[in-house]
């Protein structure tokens, strides 16, 4: 039961994009299109924002996407704001308990 | 409205057991399964426990298996995690999260603190 990897921290300027890549096995990732990605800010409950690889969620901002190649899985932010700085992770389900990815932090410049 | 409240958190002492409840309002408790996932001070999300709507399967991580145990009472909606043979590395925020499909987490509790401590 390895996690997920992701970087640790990503950094854009308001406007820009970025991508949170999240790496796994065809044992999780790359077996199932079963990716998550959770928004979390300091001191509260984590938030889903992507849910089977690319779905937003309603009420989730459409410069949220997800894609998946292999067993990589990645977060797309456009349009960056202020209010996106925060930390991100990526799951998967695996058999057994799921698997989360060791979290990114995104600096908003 | 969808809520969940993670309760029992608490200051032990290695070795030492809690129960943590997890109490539920605004949904249908029975058809769904429910996560326990855990945040360290500083540090990711760990999923610890997964239990089936039905209760019928359990699934928990390497670093907890034969010490907790996930269930759930369908007639009080709520979900339990009873946590033995406590350890430091126990310490954490620990979160309750239902499962609307297959592991998509999309409703969470505010969580609560378990230190393990002597």
């Amino acid at each position: 039961q390895s996690a997920l990897t992701q970087p640790a921290s990503v950094s854009g300027s308001p406007g820009q994009s970025i991508t949170i890549s999240c790496t796994g096995t065809s044992s999780d990732v790359g077996g199932y299109n079963y990716v998550s990605w959770y928004q979390q800010y300091p001191g509260k409950a984590p938030k889903l924002m992507i849910y089977d690889v690319s779905t937003r969620p309603s009420g989730v901002s459409d410069r949220f996407s997800g894609s998946k190649s292999g067993n990589t899985a990645s977060l797309t932010i456009s349009g960056l704001q202020a209010e996106d700085e925060a930390d991100y992770y990526c799951s998967s389900y695996t058999t057994g308990a799921g698997l989360f990815g060791g979290g990114t932090k995104l600096t908003v410049l | 409205q969808v809520q969940l409240v993670e309760s029992g958190g608490a200051v032990v002492q290695p070795g030492r057991s809690l129960r943590l409840s997890c109490t539920t309002s605004g949904l249908t408790f029975s058809s769904h399964g429910f996560h326990w996932v855990r945040q360290a001070p500083g540090k990711g999300l760990e999923c610890v426990a997964v239990i089936w709507w039905d209760g019928s399967n359990k699934y928990y991580a390497d670093s907890v298996k034969g010490r907790f145990t996930v269930s759930r009472d369908n007639s009080m909606n709520t979900l339990y995690l009873q946590m033995n043979s406590l350890r430091a590395e126990d310490t954490a925020v620990y979160y309750c999260a239902r499962d609307s499909a297959t592991y998509v987490l999309d409703v969470w509790g505010q969580g609560t603190t378990v230190t393990v401590s002597s």
